[in-house]
């Protein structure tokens, strides 16, 4: 059974402060590694893709991963009360499909 | 340039009727994808299409049919709705592997 594992949270963080999201897999074929950002009642919109080992940078967010712990997280700096959303963490292992977590919700507080 | 359409944006219906949930985009993209999202959940994939006249099925492709009607267009089908398939159901086109995802604005589904 493949899986992906977030924790449901809420998490909830000061504005300024960096947001630390964490998403564990189970299979140890997994190739590629997704985030996404969910408002509620909205679409997810994907905001960070890493393939390989090590941090990946955009603006304010991070991606990091570690396949030898397979362990992927999102970092947020200077979080704000926009960025209060559900964030997704998503799996591929074939190139075609993806295997999404529950999604952790993420509270910016002013 | 609307991205990725869904109609309709909610629905209810009674067990055992049937309907179609329609999808389209205007990225020429191959690549198209059906999953639902029931509350407190992630995403789950039911069927997809990597190219026009393939279809695959996905993670819980029971009670569903799909049709790739051209490279624009990729529909749903519940042919006898039951309760279970209450849920949000969200279109998504996808090029240049996994790295461009556009997710349409959702069908709310509920089944009585």
């Amino acid at each position: 059974q493949k899986e992906v594992e977030q924790n449901s949270g809420p998490l909830s963080v000061p504005e300024g402060a960096i947001a630390s999201l964490n998403c564990t897999y189970s299979d140890r074929g997994s190739q590629s590694f997704f985030w996404y950002r969910q408002y509620s009642g909205k679409s997810p919109e994907l905001i960070m893709f890493i393939y390989s080992n090590g941090d990946k940078e955009d603006g304010r967010f991070t991606a990091q991963l570690n396949k030898a712990s397979q362990y992927v997280s999102l970092l947020i700096r200077d979080s704000q009360p926009s960025d209060s959303a559900t964030y997704l963490c998503a799996v591929n292992v074939d190139g075609r499909k993806l295997i999404f977590g529950q999604g952790t919700e993420l509270s910016v507080k002013p | 340039n609307a991205g990725v359409t869904q109609t309709p944006k909610f629905q209810v219906l009674k067990t055992g009727q049937s309907m179609t949930l329609q999808c389209a985009q205007d990225m020429n993209h191959n690549s198209m994808y059906w999953y639902r999202q029931d509350p407190g959940m992630g995403l789950r994939l039911i069927y997809y299409s990597a190219s026009e006249g393939t279809t695959d099925k996905g993670e819980v492709p029971n009670g569903y049919n799909v049709s790739r009607l051209n490279k624009r267009e990729f529909s749903l089908r519940l042919e006898s709705a039951a309760p279970s398939q209450t849920s949000v159901y969200f279109c998504a086109s996808i090029a240049r592997g996994l790295a461009e995802q556009f997710f349409g604005p959702g069908t709310r589904l509920t089944v009585l």
